[in-house]
């Protein structure tokens, strides 16, 4: 039972242009979300996140989208540069200051992965 | 600069052998999990520990054991290891289970 789905295994995008990465999920007890980048060969490292009392937030070239009512969030990625190929990994979570271990959605869920590939 | 070590980037293993994956933090986190990634199916918790001595199963923890003796310490162990365990494996840390974790480099284990 996939928790939190990307079903896009694979997204090409022209440097320059807007990478557009998606994300769905089923459990409506999840509260925040969180997107991560990992390159071969390497951890993957946290890129942002969004809580469920928010609609979008920022963080430079990259912001996230939620849409509670569709359980769905989004990675938008503008300009995009050769540079952020990697493999981007949604996740969610019942909140990030949680303690009541044992729980559903105590812990991150993670999503199987989109890879990006940025042609210069 | 925050750090997660992993003992290992590559290993070979036979089937059958006992393998150890050390993973140690510098940032004083309480909670350290282990993950294995495959191609299609993503990050999968294998186990988690939130104090030391303390441990809980992720959603694939048949084959495979964890030791927390120290809080900077999680061990994953393959008590028998098989083919199907054949992985990227990685060590994570946090200061709460449900936020943005710090990853290791990750350990690719084959299993001959």
């Amino acid at each position: 039972d996939q928790q939190v789905k990307q079903n896009s295994p694979s997204l090409s995008v022209q440097e320059g242009r807007i990478s557009i990465l998606n994300c769905d999920y089923t459990n409506s007890m999840f509260d925040y979300f969180l997107w991560y980048k990992k390159y071969p060969a390497e951890g993957p490292t946290f890129l942002i996140s969004i809580s469920s009392i928010k609609d979008k937030n920022e963080d430079g070239r990259f912001t996230v989208f939620l849409n509670k009512s569709a359980k769905h969030l989004s990675l938008h990625i503008v300009p995009s540069q050769p540079g952020d190929s990697a493999v981007y990994f949604c996740a969610a979570s019942g909140g990030p200051f949680l303690k009541n271990y044992g729980g559903a959605t105590n812990k991150l869920i993670f999503g199987t992965g989109t890879l990006l590939a940025v042609q210069p | 600069d925050v750090k997660v070590t992993q003992s290992s980037r590559y290993l070979v293993k036979r089937t059958g052998e006992k393998v150890f994956l050390e993973c140690v933090q510098d940032m004083d986190h309480e909670n350290m999990f282990w993950y294995r990634q495959d191609p299609g199916l993503g990050l999968r918790l294998i186990y988690f520990s939130y104090d030391v001595k303390m441990k809980e199963k992720g959603d694939i923890p048949e084959g495979y054991s964890v030791s927390r003796e120290k809080k900077e310490r999680f061990s994953l162990i393959l008590e028998s290891a098989s083919t199907n365990q054949t992985s990227m494996y990685l060590c994570a840390s946090s200061i709460s289970p449900g936020t943005s974790s710090y990853f290791g480099p990750g350990t690719r284990l084959t299993v001959l």
